[in-house]
């Protein structure tokens, strides 16, 4: 079966960095996904790691390291519009772009 | 570009009372996914479709439960019949075939009494 794990909270302050892992256990998929969904709102693309390695897009970077089954999502300079959940998602592009979500984590971003 | 439109947004029905969820992708894109959001269970893939085509529906919960993309731009998702456990918020979304990001409509908020 397919299983991704992520804190469920995450708190910090205006300003400082924070960095939310997603550990899976699952095979044979395309990339791993990140999405950002505000309260009461639809998730939104975030970004995209196809590859092993570090996608910057802006304040947020996306990691990704097959051989440890782990990824991360980095926001840099937090906002407080930030203040939302973040769902790591496995892509399987060959399956017509099917995504499986982890249960997200909320983050919440003091003054 | 209007979006994902999804409609009705909000749609409260009492247990055993047909609902019917609707959804126009975005012009282009070639896949459209079913997602249902709870607390409890997340954000839950119920099935897909590419190229109007239904590929996967594992994620169907039963057979109350059925969806149909009769052509490009239009999709139902029907709950019959429907039962206070269903509540829930449900996505549509829209991709292209070689798309990374998919893009979700509003939702439809639905509640079952």
């Amino acid at each position: 079966g397919q299983s991704l794990e992520q804190p469920s909270e995450v708190t910090a302050v205006e300003g400082a960095i924070v960095q939310i892992n997603c550990t899976y256990q699952t095979s044979g998929f395309y990339g791993l996904s990140w999405y950002q969904q505000h309260d009461g709102g639809a998730p939104t693309f975030l970004s995209y790691n196809a590859l092993d390695g570090l996608e910057e897009t802006g304040r947020f970077s996306s990691f990704l390291s097959r051989s440890d089954s782990y990824g991360y999502l980095l926001l840099q300079e937090l906002q407080m519009k930030d203040s939302a959940s973040y769902f790591c998602a496995v892509n399987y592009y060959n399956q017509g772009g099917k995504l499986i979500f982890g249960q997200g984590t909320e983050l919440s971003v003091k003054p | 570009d209007a979006g994902v439109i999804q409609s009705p947004r909000h749609e409260v029905t009492e247990m055993g009372q047909e609902v019917t969820l609707r959804c126009k992708p975005i012009s282009g894109h070639n896949s459209l996914f079913w997602y249902r959001q709870t607390m409890m269970r997340g954000l839950e893939l119920l099935i897909y479709f590419n190229n109007n085509v239904p590929i996967d529906d594992s994620g169907m919960p039963e057979d109350r439960f059925s969806a149909k993309m009769p052509n490009a731009s239009f999709s139902t998702l029907k709950i019959q019949p429907s039962e206070p456990r269903d509540s829930a918020v449900y996505f549509c979304a829209s991709s292209t075939s070689a798309g990374d990001e998919q893009f979700f409509g509003p939702g439809t908020r639905l509640t079952v009494l």
